[in-house]
């Protein structure tokens, strides 16, 4: 199925550990973004990349790296999570560079850290 | 302040009832997102306008690039229509490509 596949849907982790939100696209677009949701906070924007081998970050990346090695996939990494990592992540892609194109979002990643 | 201001926060209507969120926007901007967002679910693109109006069954959404502002109507509303829905502003072209959001206005309609 076209969209976005965001992996795994839940985690828990430990204080310290580190892990990999995996995010892919099969709809060929060059931008892909990664955000956060928390209460009352609305959407953050992490990091973001408007093609393979281009990332930038965003209004809140400390603690939080990316790379985009292809077009399809742009994981993110927590490298020592921390409780105030505790949110829902969601990553977004779309065409760049284009008005009339829209955003496909991937159905988020519930991550709790302890 | 931020940049775009979603009001009401909280909706609460009974089935049948015209639905009207409001979005207002102090940026320049390309692009008009709608976005919904059922409990516990995911992230959906309702609309995404930059002038004019659009309609997609029951929904209606309008924007007014002059006073930066913007409507989500629903008609007939339905509880499956409890959502939080969220409008979100494009850069202008040639500009960052990031969105920024509202807050959101939760909606709840009661049978």
């Amino acid at each position: 199925n076209a969209g976005v596949t965001q992996t795994p849907k839940f985690q828990v982790l430990k204080t310290g550990q580190s892990m990999t939100l995996q995010c892919a696209q099969d709809m060929n677009h060059e931008y892909m973004s990664w955000y956060r949701q928390d209460p009352g906070m609305g959407l953050r924007l992490i990091h973001y990349s408007v093609g393979a081998g281009i990332t930038d970050q965003g209004e809140v990346p400390n603690g939080y790296n990316v790379s985009r090695s292809t077009t399809e996939d742009f994981p993110l990494r927590l490298l020592s999570a921390a409780p105030s990592q505790t949110s829902v992540y969601f990553c977004a892609s779309s065409k760049y560079r284009g008005q009339g194109y829209g955003y496909t979002f991937g159905s988020g990643t519930r991550l709790t850290v302890v | 302040k931020n940049e775009v201001e979603q009001s009401p926060q909280n909706l609460t209507a009974q089935e049948g009832e015209f639905i009207t969120i409001n979005c207002s926007y102090s940026v320049g901007i390309s692009a008009l997102h709608w976005l919904q967002q059922h409990p516990g679910g995911g992230i959906v693109s309702l609309f995404m306008l930059s002038s004019g109006k659009k309609k997609h069954g029951r929904l209606i959404a309008t924007i007014n690039i002059q006073e930066k502002h913007s409507s989500l109507h629903i008609t007939a509303s339905h509880p499956r229509d409890s959502a939080v829905y969220i409008c979100a502003v494009r850069p202008p072209q040639g500009g960052s490509e990031k969105l920024v959001f509202g807050k959101g206005t939760k909606l709840t309609v009661n049978p």
